[in-house]
């Protein structure tokens, strides 16, 4: 199965400073389609997850722009421009390029 | 607007059978351009896909090797829902259970999650 790594696993950011979280993959993530299958999702307590961007850097609908999605190959990279209260929570990566579909072990941002 | 409304036990005993249903509203379980899938998460395992069913000219179904010999889900073309059925369980399959749709376009590709159930805690448990 193809691994998924974030860093840092505990992220406390300053409100209205800037967070970046890495998700690394074990192989690359570019299918013959030549799409690249890498979403973002973020976990508020409580709640079922909620996808943020799709194939690397596409925000989905109602998705604040200070989410953004960057990376290629096997390394990528959400970032959050100014980070707000309601962004708290576990942010997880995930591929479905290959089977089986796996997900990162998750990111906890939380406000110092 | 596509939602999922998720149902079932929430306490099964140990080597009973984990039964959960998804019911689908603002889209179809027969869709030939949608999957449907069951997903879990623990402390232990994190997020773990199990598995998902869909319907191209005739049913498929797709299951994670780690609950292969264990796991069903079905569709239920007359209640738009599918099921998930996971046999003999153990204190390890203690998780929140997840719905999930996929959809698939030519243009565009393959499209992952989007629309998630409110998840059902299962705790397996004498």
């Amino acid at each position: 199965d193809v691994v998924m790594t974030q860093s840092p696993l505990s992220l406390p950011v300053t409100l209205g400073q800037p967070a970046s979280i890495s998700c690394r993959s074990s192989q690359s993530l570019v299918y013959s389609d030549g799409n690249t299958y890498l979403n973002w999702f973020q976990q508020r307590p409580g709640q079922s997850p909620r996808r943020l961007i799709y194939k690397v850097s596409n925000r989905d609908s109602g998705v604040p722009d200070r989410f953004s999605g960057s990376g290629s190959g096997t390394d990528f990279t959400l970032k959050i421009s100014r980070v707000e209260a309601e962004d708290v929570g576990v942010y997880y990566c995930m591929q479905h390029t290959h089977w089986p579909t796996t997900f990162g072990q998750g990111t906890k941002v939380e406000i110092k | 607007q596509v939602q999922l409304q998720q149902s079932g036990p929430r306490l099964v005993k140990p080597s009973q059978t984990l039964s959960l249903t998804c019911a689908i509203s603002g889209d179809s379980v027969s869709s030939n351009s949608a999957a449907w899938h069951w997903i879990r998460q623990s402390p232990s395992r994190g997020l773990e896909w199990l598995g998902k069913t869909y319907y191209r000219s005739k049913w498929y179904n797709d299951y994670a090797v780690s609950v292969k010999s264990r796991i069903t889900i079905n569709p239920d073309t007359s209640e738009n829902q599918f099921s998930l059925q996971l046999n003999s369980v153990t204190p390890e399959d203690t998780a929140v259970y997840y719905c999930a749709r996929e959809t698939y376009f030519d243009t565009s590709g393959y499209d992952y999650f989007d629309y998630w159930g409110q998840g059902t805690l299962v705790t397996v448990s004498s």
